[in-house]
């Protein structure tokens, strides 16, 4: 059974500040591996989508990156903004369609 | 794109009454997904559908629980009869494709509170 776990449970940074988010999954036979974003009393909007053949995905001031051998994806955020506090969730696509997620991690940059 | 519509954004019911969840996904997705979300748990999968037809109902918690889609835009979530620990909120989402493909998209959620 898949299991993916994120560290930190929470964090918090003063903004500017360049930070990295980590997820680490125990099945390296993926499909994909995504992203999310969730505000408070919102559903998950989809930040990045890497495929399982794809080392990383960039867009804008957010980078993410796989390595399936060692079961790990990170998130970087550059140069972060409070409206970047938000909770980050990434989920592991494997087969029969199934995205497992992760607790997430709740990060709130202060101004 | 509307993007994933549900309703009701928020319900209040008392235990034993049936709750219907709505959703209509974003025109032209193939799958379409059930989630429910709490802070003990996180998200769960409950049920998933693709072109219509359920393919796994393997987190669907109990009978009370049951999910259809008559059509590519339309789905429901029926709890009956509801329960206090049915309290949760629940999402829809649907995607294009699958496996290599399949970048998921959120609706807003409905809130469920079972009194």
């Amino acid at each position: 059974k898949q299991e993916v776990t994120q560290i930190p449970a929470a964090l918090s940074v003063p903004e500017g500040e360049n930070l990295v988010l980590n997820c680490s999954f125990t099945d390296s036979a993926i499909y994909n591996l995504q992203w999310f974003r969730q505000d408070p009393g919102k559903g998950l909007t989809s930040l990045l989508l890497i495929q399982s053949s794809q080392r990383e995905q960039t867009s804008g001031r957010l980078n993410a990156s796989l390595d399936k051998s060692s079961g790990r994806s990170t998130l970087y955020i550059a140069a972060s903004q409070p409206g970047d506090s938000a909770t980050y969730l990434c989920a592991v696509g494997t087969s029969g369609s199934r995205l497992t997620f992760g607790e997430g991690t709740q990060l709130t940059v202060n101004p | 794109d509307a993007g994933v519509i549900q309703s009701p954004r928020h319900e209040v019911t008392e235990m034993g009454q049936e709750v219907t969840l709505r959703c209509k996904p974003i025109s032209g997705h193939d799958y379409l997904f059930w989630y429910r979300q709490t802070m003990m748990r996180g998200l769960e999968l409950l049920i998933y559908f693709n072109n219509n037809v359920p393919i796994d109902d393997s987190g669907m918690p109990e009978d009370r629980f049951s999910a259809k889609m008559p059509n590519a835009s339309f789905s429901t979530l029926k709890i009956q009869p509801s329960e206090p620990r049915d309290s949760a909120v629940y999402f829809c989402a649907s995607s294009f494709g699958t496996g290599l493909s399949g970048e998921l998209f959120f609706g807003e959620g409905s809130r469920l509170t079972v009194l």
